[in-house]
């Protein structure tokens, strides 16, 4: 079974740019998570997907953001246009069902963005 | 107050010994917990849940919970080099049952 996949692992852009992440869930996970930890932070949650729907977005910080995940299959998660603070690593993760201690979270290597 | 609390460290074990990681939470109501292992520049990977008070062993692996007291702690018997890493305690809220807050980890190093 593949596991939670992310892509890029890594960019670097400027100030100002736009830029696109995205994660591939394990098959049949219809709930998706996004997460950011930010230098010396904790991992914070962004949002959460229940297929195509946002289920709780209430972790996103501002319309600068912006999360899609049309089909219900792989999600991308959108900076635009991206600020220094936005640098960080965004981790994915996907869960069967939503009872998290039954169906746990997988999660994804993470994208790690800098902004210059 | 932060809604997980974890010691930074790092904490430094004898291989061998007993590695204790500590964790507090602030919401009462939250229903479950789970300690997460992240080796630096991987995923968080997950090795413990509890909901009850009191031990769960998994292997060398035993997690504690102290609802009363507001505390879940991990204890790593046997401690080997490959445990260095993180450990992220994290808290399923009550109040949204499908979202997990993290604490800051706490960084372990195991020494030969």
């Amino acid at each position: 079974e593949a596991g939670v996949t992310q892509f890029p692992s890594h960019s670097v852009i400027e100030k100002g740019q736009t830029v696109t992440l995205r994660c591939d869930p394990i098959s049949g996970h219809d709930n998706l998570y996004w997460y950011r930890r930010v230098m010396g932070k904790e991992i914070k949650f962004l949002l959460h997907f229940v297929k195509e729907s946002k289920q709780d977005e209430s972790g996103m910080p501002n319309n600068r953001f912006l999360a899609e995940r049309t089909g219900g299959t792989y999600s991308t998660l959108k900076v635009q246009p991206a600020e220094l603070e936005d640098s960080g690593v965004y981790f994915c993760a996907s869960s069967q069902g939503r009872d998290l201690y039954n169906s746990p979270l997988h999660f994804g290597n993470g994208t790690r963005l800098t902004v210059t | 107050q932060k809604e997980v609390e974890q010691n930074s460290g790092p904490l430094s074990v004898p291989e061998g010994a007993i590695a204790s990681l500590n964790c507090t939470y602030s919401d009462r109501g939250s229903q479950s917990f789970f300690w997460y292992r992240q080796y630096s520049g991987k995923s968080p990977e997950l090795i413990m849940s509890i909901y009850s008070n009191g031990d769960k062993e998994d292997g060398r692996f035993t997690a504690q919970l102290n609802k009363a007291s507001q505390y879940v702690s991990l204890l790593i018997r046997d401690s080997q080099p490959s445990d260095s890493a993180t450990y992220l305690c994290a808290v399923n809220l009550y109040s949204s049952a499908s979202k997990i807050i993290f604490g800051s980890g706490t960084r372990l190093s195991i020494r030969p």
